[in-house]
């Protein structure tokens, strides 16, 4: 059963900084994954998508990497703003299990002034 | 292109009444998903449909919930005799058609479901 983590749950940095938020997955048979950003009482934003075959993918100050074989991504956040504050999801679609996306639980952003 | 719409975006019920909330997917698309969020957690995965098919239920309640996307109109998630344990946010998603490799769900804002 395909199983999603995201490291940390909570995190609080100057503004400013460069940061890197964690998502790991227990089964690597993924056709892609995908990064979203959830503000408060808002729906979700699609920031990147990587597919299976890819190791990387950028969007201006968003770099997200995925290494399928230890079931692992990240999601770099250079020259954080308080813009950036959010929670962030992590989310794979895998080979089994029919047609759900699997969510992990987000990582709540919050950047300071 | 309006994207996929919900509503009601807000929708207080007490216990026992019963919910209806609504999904227009994006122009084009022909599958919709309904995931709920509890407080504090993630999305979890309710149901997956296509125009009046409903292709994978796995996760959605057996009993009280029900789903449909029928030919014309909207799809519409049902709760009947809420509880408050159903207090969450339902969040409905569209792609266009489901290839795998590529299935990117757009998503809407969601409608938030508070049981007195």
């Amino acid at each position: 059963k395909q199983e999603v983590t995201q490291i940390p749950a909570a995190l609080s940095v100057p503004e400013g900084e460069n940061l890197v938020l964690n998502c790991s997955f227990t089964d690597s048979a993924i056709y892609n994954l995908q990064w979203f950003r959830q503000d408060p009482g808002k729906g979700l934003t699609s920031l990147l998508l990587i597919q299976s075959s890819q190791r990387e993918q950028t969007s201006g100050r968003l770099n997200a990497s995925l290494d399928k074989s230890s079931g692992r991504s990240t999601l770099y956040i250079a020259a954080s703003q308080p813009g950036d504050s959010a929670t962030y999801l992590c989310a794979v679609n895998p080979h089994t299990g029919g047609f759900k996306t699997i969510f992990g639980a987000g990582t709540r952003l919050f950047v300071k002034a | 292109n309006a994207g996929v719409m919900q509503n009601p975006r807000h929708l207080v019920r007490r216990r026992g009444q019963e919910a209806r909330l609504r999904c227009s997917p994006m122009k084009g698309h022909s599958h919709v998903y309904w995931y709920r969020q509890l407080p504090e957690e993630g999305l979890k995965f309710m149901v997956y449909l296509q125009k009046e098919n409903i292709i994978d239920e796995s996760g959605m309640p057996k009993e009280r919930f029900s789903a449909e996307f029928p030919k014309e109109g909207p799809s519409i998630l049902r709760i009947q005799q809420v509880v408050r344990g159903d207090s969450a946010a339902y969040f409905c998603a569209s792609s266009p058609v489901f290839e795998a490799g590529a299935n990117v769900l757009t998503f809407g804002a969601g409608s938030r479901l508070t049981v007195l």
